[in-house]
């Protein structure tokens, strides 16, 4: 099976933060990766597929890069609503296996 | 609009059965490939089921032997049957369509339900 780590697992940043979380494959998974949000209570909801294409709907601030073993998504200038904890997920193999999360908390 | 509505969650004993379904509208089941994750409380996402468009199934080890993923097309609903419940599989569960698979790869989660709760529990 393919493990999927994330990094950090929570951070605390400011209104205007630029955010990074990373997520590393224990094996190559080409451009297989993508990235939820989810905020309390709710469904998590796509905002990046295939590493760094942006689901139609998500703003621009969220951007996605890395191929292979190490992923990044990146928020450029984060705010208020982005509260929420971040999973990446493979969709390389079976079984199909998510990160364990990044809570992003504000300052 | 696409519509995933999970039920059939509720309180069951250690060792019971339980079948959840999720009634899409919006899309057809039978052309996508269905998949269920599920939430345990205060941890991540853990990958369950899918089912393809062709009939192929597929689990995670957790819960191979024991869960089975089966559709009805007239009724455009995806089921996961659940035997020999134990603790560690309370839960939210969610159902979520991923567009497209190969024999290999499959995409992305791009629609998903509101989940249904499972509680097992004596």
């Amino acid at each position: 099976d393919i493990q999927m780590t994330q990094s950090p697992s929570s951070l605390s940043a400011s209104v205007g933060d630029r955010v990074t979380i990373t997520c590393r494959a224990s094996q190559s998974i080409s451009s297989y990766l993508n990235w939820y949000q989810q905020k309390p209570g709710k469904a998590p909801k796509l905002l990046i597929h295939g590493a760094s294409n942006l689901q139609s709907g998500v703003p621009s601030i969220f951007s996605g890069s890395g191929s292979g073993t190490d992923f990044t998504l990146t928020i450029s200038s984060l705010q208020p609503e982005d509260l929420a904890t971040y999973y990446c997920q493979q969709t390389y193999s079976t079984p199909l296996t998510f990160g364990g999360g990044t809570k992003v908390e504000i300052k | 609009e696409v519509q995933l509505v999970e039920s059939g969650g509720g309180l069951i004993q250690p060792g019971g059965s339980l079948r959840l379904s999720c009634a899409a509208s919006g899309l057809t089941v039978n052309s996508n490939y269905m998949n269920w994750v599920r939430q345990a409380p205060g941890k991540g996402l853990e990958w369950v089921s899918v089912i393809y468009s062709g009939g192929s199934t597929y689990y995670a080890d957790s819960v191979k032997g024991r869960f089975t993923i089966s559709r009805d097309n007239s009724k455009n609903t995806v089921f996961l049957q659940m035997n020999s419940l134990r603790t560690d599989d309370t839960a939210v569960y969610y159902c979520a369509r991923d567009p497209y698979c190969s024999s290999t790869t499959c995409s992305f989660f791009d629609y998903w339900g509101q989940g249904t709760l499972v509680t097992v529990s004596s």
